[in-house]
């Protein structure tokens, strides 16, 4: 099953923003837009957004998701420490009748 | 709080079964599609099976399709997982997972390592 496109790696200083981009087609993520997951080393993945931009409870405002084509973004502000960590996007694929997820990627925050 | 805790992953030869269960706590666990999600070691998540809300439709991916079953008993608010001839590529740890809109609620994991 073909998964969605992150790239492997993104660096940014502290206080900046960074944008993280997820690729997919319109099956999945031109779709129904993609959730986007956080995970921490040693912890498991945390949901920061989902259908584009819909935060759950007590995600911070400072993580923005939006979606252009087939192509979801992740934009956190502010970049703290505690941001430094692998995200995730993912999305239900109609024509697969799967979930697929992109490879990740990793934040670093400098 | 809504809570799943996952239970009876180890190491288990090729070829042989293996049954995971998660234990699903301080939510509806009947209102929602449930998932397995896996993460080899040093990789990225993997989606490996949905079940629906009332157990009557199931999705797997390819790579486990013919070889894994996900099922639910939601009398008993568990989700199971039968893993049947595993290989070296089922090696991983495998999340229990809400799904509401989105995977919303995640388990700690239990490891499964296939090794002869």
């Amino acid at each position: 099953q073909a998964g969605l496109t992150q790239p492997p790696s993104v660096s940014k200083g502290l206080r900046q923003t960074a944008t993280l981009t997820c690729t997919g087609n319109s099956n999945n993520v031109g779709n129904e837009g993609a959730a986007w997951l956080q995970q921490r080393q040693g912890h498991p993945p945390k949901l920061l957004c989902y259908r584009n931009n819909v935060r759950p409870s007590g995600i911070a405002e400072r993580f923005s998701a939006s979606r252009s084509g087939n192509t979801g973004s992740l934009t956190i502000t502010g970049l703290q420490p505690e941001d430094e960590a692998d995200y995730y996007c993912s999305a239900w694929d109609s024509s697969l009748n799967a979930w697929v997820f992109g490879g990740g990627t990793k934040l670093t925050v400098l | 709080q809504a809570q799943l805790v996952e239970s009876g992953g180890g190491v288990v030869r090729p070829g042989r079964s293996l049954r995971l269960s998660c234990a699903a706590s301080g939510f509806y666990f009947s209102r929602y599609s449930m998932h397995w999600v896996r993460q080899a070691p040093g990789k990225g998540l993997e989606w490996v099976a949905l079940i629906s809300y009332d157990g009557r439709i199931s999705y797997y991916a390819d790579p486990v399709k013919g070889r894994f079953t996900i099922s639910r008993d939601n009398s008993a608010n568990t989700l199971s997982l039968h893993m049947n001839s595993v290989i070296s590529d089922d090696t991983a740890l495998y999340f229990c997972v809400k799904e509401a809109n989105a995977f919303d609620i995640w388990g700690q994991g239990t490891m499964v390592t296939v090794s002869s």
